[in-house]
Order: C-alpha cells, then sequence, then structure tokens
C-alpha cells in the first residue's frame, strides 16, 4: 500500500494568515493526489484534485502543488469558515488512502 | 445533480453484522465507482473499500479484508457496505463516495451514517 504521511498534524492560525498544509507519499504518485476539507457532522468535500485542479465552486484562496512524492495544500489568507481538518489522498493506486489529518485551530 | 442517500443510523452488537446502503441518484450508476470511507470519533478518515458497478469488482483495504464486502444493486442503483465481527472500535460513521474524473477524486458524498457498536 502507498503510504500517506501529513504535516503538521494540527496548527493554529489566524483569519488571514497564509497557511500551508504537506502531504508526502510512500512512493511516487505523480499527481494523482486529492485534497479535502472535512468539518464536524458534515460529509468531506473536495478541495483539489490531480494535484493542482481546484473543485468547482472552492474559493481560490485554495492552491494544491507537487507532484511525485511531495505536495502541499496553501490557503493564502484564511477565512472563518476555513477551520476545518484537511486530507490529502493518493488515486494513483485503486487503493485510496488518505493521509492522517491536519486539524487548522483558531488562534 | 448527483446525490448519494445513505440509510440511517444503526445500534448493533458486539459480533454482530451491519449493512449500510448508498442510493444513488442524478447519475448513471453503473459508469461510477463507489467507494466506503469512515471516521471513527477522534480519528481521520479511513478508506475501507470499494466497487466499480461496471465490472462488479470490489478491492478492500487491508484492515478490513476478510470483515467487509461491498456489493451493488444496479437495478436500485444502490451500494451496500457489510462489515461483519463487529466490535466497539467499529464504531464510528460511514459515509459512501463517487468516483469522478480521471484522475480519481471522490466528488460527491453521501451525508454519513453513524454505526454505534455497544453491548
Amino acid at each position: 500500500d502507498i503510504q500517506m504521511t501529513q504535516s503538521p498534524s494540527s496548527l493554529s492560525a489566524s483569519v488571514g494568515d497564509r497557511v500551508t498544509i504537506t502531504c508526502r507519499a510512500s512512493q511516487n504518485i505523480s499527481t494523482y493526489l486529492n485534497w479535502y476539507q472535512h468539518k464536524p457532522g458534515k460529509a468531506p468535500n473536495l478541495l483539489i484534485y490531480a494535484a493542482s485542479t481546484l473543485q468547482n465552486g472552492v474559493p481560490s484562496r485554495f492552491s494544491g502543488s507537487g507532484s511525485g512524492t511531495d505536495f502541499t495544500l496553501t490557503i493564502s489568507s484564511l477565512q472563518p469558515e476555513d477551520f476545518a481538518t484537511y486530507y490529502c489522498q493518493q488515486s494513483y493506486s485503486i487503493l485510496y488512502r488518505f493521509g492522517q489529518g491536519t486539524n487548522l485551530e483558531i488562534k | 445533480q448527483v446525490q448519494l442517500v445513505q440509510s440511517g443510523a444503526e445500534v448493533r452488537k458486539p459480533g454482530s453484522s451491519v449493512k449500510v446502503s448508498c442510493k444513488a441518484s442524478g447519475v448513471i450508476f453503473s459508469n461510477y465507482a463507489i467507494n466506503w470511507v469512515r471516521q471513527a470519533p477522534g480519528q481521520g478518515l479511513e478508506w475501507m473499500g470499494g466497487l466499480i458497478p461496471i465490472f462488479g469488482t470490489t478491492h478492500y483495504a487491508q484492515n478490513f479484508r476478510g470483515r467487509v464486502t461491498i456489493s451493488a444493486d444496479k437495478s436500485t442503483s444502490t451500494a451496500y457496505m457489510e462489515l461483519s465481527s463487529l466490535r466497539s472500535e467499529d464504531t464510528a460513521i460511514y459515509y459512501c463516495a463517487r468516483v469522478g474524473g480521471i484522475s480519481y477524486f471522490f466528488d460527491n458524498w453521501g451525508q454519513g451514517t453513524r454505526v454505534t457498536v455497544s453491548s
């Protein structure tokens, strides 16, 4: 199985901050990397697919980059509604493993 | 518009089984894979397995092989996830999700089904 490792596991930030979350795959996954936002009581929401393509309706303050084994999710200017848990997911293999998540909290 | 609607909350005793359904609408069911993901209390998202209806093929995460069965009824556009030999650690919210696009992302999700395992 391809292992996915996210860092940090938690992050405190303020509204307006720029934050970056990283995700590392245990082997080359090209750009088969997706990012999701998950809030309590709701289903996860796809933010970015293919490492850098913004899903329809997702604000442009979200961006993704990377290829191979190293990827980043950046939120350029945090908004109150962005405080949530973020997960990366590889889709290179049909065994669609997620990273362990990054809990983004209000400072 | 694609919608995935899951069955309601379940309570089960340890050692028993649970079967959760996921009915799709607004999409040609057979054309897309359906996968299952769970989140236990205080834990992250855990991919369980998936099904490609048009081929009838299934694939499961190592952690669940032998305990989980994913199936589908194409006539009703409904996918199912059955988990057996339940233990307290299986208490979680279970989600179905559709795999879309050529990059294989989960673009549509069910609302989640809470399963509680308690004696």
